[in-house]
């Protein structure tokens, strides 16, 4: 079964300052995707950037990309320019492309965005 | 501009008492899944249902039932609620079951068992 595994429960950034949250998986497919999701204190959780694992080229939206690292296994999120809006939890999330799977999330970051 | 709605956002039960969790959406997505999330946990997957075509996965208690009476509402049934399953329960949607396609969450309802 896939595993994600999110190594640091809390983070921490000043405004306007770059983050890194990481994320490993592990799978022993080659054809799937991966997702980050951020869950705002009291709302919804949202998608910010998803990833297929059969393009090499890492995905970005706006001041969030990625560094995938496929034969690591690895999704790593990069916030650039925090803002105040960004503190979250984020949870990374990987789904086979065989059949119908669920999504498997990690544990989750939280982060906080500090003045 | 609500496209997932869940009512209510907190519910408080009885040990035993059974609870039902209400779930709408306004995307007209053939898809409404139900996830548990317990405190500092990830969620984790209960059910969906692909329009009318209910799916449960193999660890969910029988304790959870779901019902989908239309395409935008969906139930979760608590029968008998125990302090264990004390959590925020999520409801989600998405277009089909494609392995890309987002999911669009609810706000989600905490449920406490005293």
């Amino acid at each position: 079964a896939q595993t994600v595994t999110q190594s640091q429960p809390e983070m921490s950034v000043q405004e306007a300052e770059t983050v890194t949250l990481s994320c490993t998986y592990d799978t022993s497919e080659s054809d799937y995707y991966l997702f980050w999701y951020k869950q705002p204190p009291s709302r919804q959780m949202i998608l910010v950037i998803r990833q297929e694992a059969y393009k090499q080229q890492n995905a970005t939206e706006n001041r969030f990309s990625v560094n995938f690292q496929k034969a690591a296994k690895s999704f790593s999120l990069k916030i650039s320019d925090s803002q105040l809006g960004d503190a979250a939890m984020y949870f990374c999330a990987y789904r086979s492309s065989w059949g119908n799977t669920p999504l498997v999330f990690g544990k989750g970051t939280r982060l906080s965005v500090i003045a | 501009d609500a496209m997932v709605i869940q009512n209510p956002r907190y519910q408080v039960t009885q040990f035993g008492k059974p609870v039902t969790l209400s779930c709408s959406q306004t995307l007209n997505h053939n898809v409404m899944y139900w996830y548990q999330q317990k405190s500092s946990q990830a969620p984790k997957l209960l059910f969906h249902y692909y329009d009318k075509d209910f799916n449960n996965e193999a660890d969910t208690p029988d304790n959870f039932q779901s019902r989908r009476p239309n395409t935008s509402f969906c139930f979760l049934d608590i029968r008998s609620p125990g302090l264990g399953d004390a959590a925020m329960y999520l409801c989600a949607t998405s277009r089909d079951r494609s392995e890309q396609e987002t999911q669009y969450f609810g706000p989600g309802t905490r449920l406490l068992v005293l």
